[in-house]
């Protein structure tokens, strides 16, 4: 069975300052995907990254930043300079390797609510 | 990009009355639909499967009978809560993935915006 665990429930920081989110997964799959999902007040998810058991490089994108530890089935994201807009819930959710039949599942994290403080 | 679009955003309604909930991909075929269920503060739980012309997967504890799905083309599938009652008050949350024409597209899942169910 798939499980992923997000330890850190609520995590605020003073804006500006970095941010590292956990995500730790368990898969008996050897190909699988990870996800980092946002979830805003609105409560709409915004896709964040996908990124595939094979890729083990780490991923920057502007200020986000994923760190995939296949030693330690961690996928961390890290929020650098965080603002006020960062304030959501982020999840990390976890699939098995997308068939061209298409009805892998996704299990999610539990999540960790992040309060940006100005 | 690919948008999946739900109706209503938000409904209330009464206990023991039916609400139907529809998902759609506004832009690119999904034979593959998901609805998952949140509860306030809580992560998201799949609920079922949903396959184009076929019967949708339920995931264990989910009852069968209550949450109806029916997803009977490429680009929708809808959801009906029966008998509702407040503890079926959730936020409700389709996913589609694009599968493209003949499994052309790219796979991946994209979620609609949501529906808050409360019934009263």
């Amino acid at each position: 069975a798939q499980k992923v665990t997000q330890a850190q429930t609520e995590i605020s920081v003073v804006e500006k300052e970095d941010v590292t989110l956990d995500c730790v997964y368990e898969t008996r799959d050897t190909t699988y995907y990870l996800f980092w999902y946002k979830q805003p007040p609105s409560g709409e998810l915004v896709f964040l990254i996908r990124r595939n058991s094979f890729d083990e490089q780490n991923e920057i994108s502007g200020r986000y930043s994923w760190n995939f530890q296949k030693s330690t089935s961690s996928f961390n994201f890290t929020i650098t300079a965080s603002q006020v807009v960062d304030s959501a819930v982020y999840f990390c959710a976890l699939s098995e390797e997308i068939s061209n039949f298409g009805n892998e599942k996704l299990t999610f994290g539990t999540g960790t609510r992040l309060t940006i403080i100005p | 990009g690919a948008v999946v679009s739900q109706h209503p955003s938000w409904v209330i309604c009464k206990s023991g009355t039916s609400v139907k909930i529809e998902c759609r991909s506004l832009d690119f075929q999904a034979t593959t639909m998901f609805w998952y269920r949140q509860f306030p503060k809580q992560s998201l739980m799949l609920m079922a499967t949903s396959n184009e012309g076929s019967k949708a997967t339920y995931e264990q504890g989910v009852e069968k009978d209550k949450f109806l799905i029916n997803h009977a083309s490429l680009t929708l599938s809808t959801l009906t809560v029966t008998s509702a009652h407040p503890e079926d008050s959730s936020f409700y949350i389709c996913s589609a993935r694009d599968w493209g024409l003949s499994g052309t597209g790219s796979y991946e899942q994209y979620f609609g915006p949501g529906t808050r169910l409360t019934v009263t």
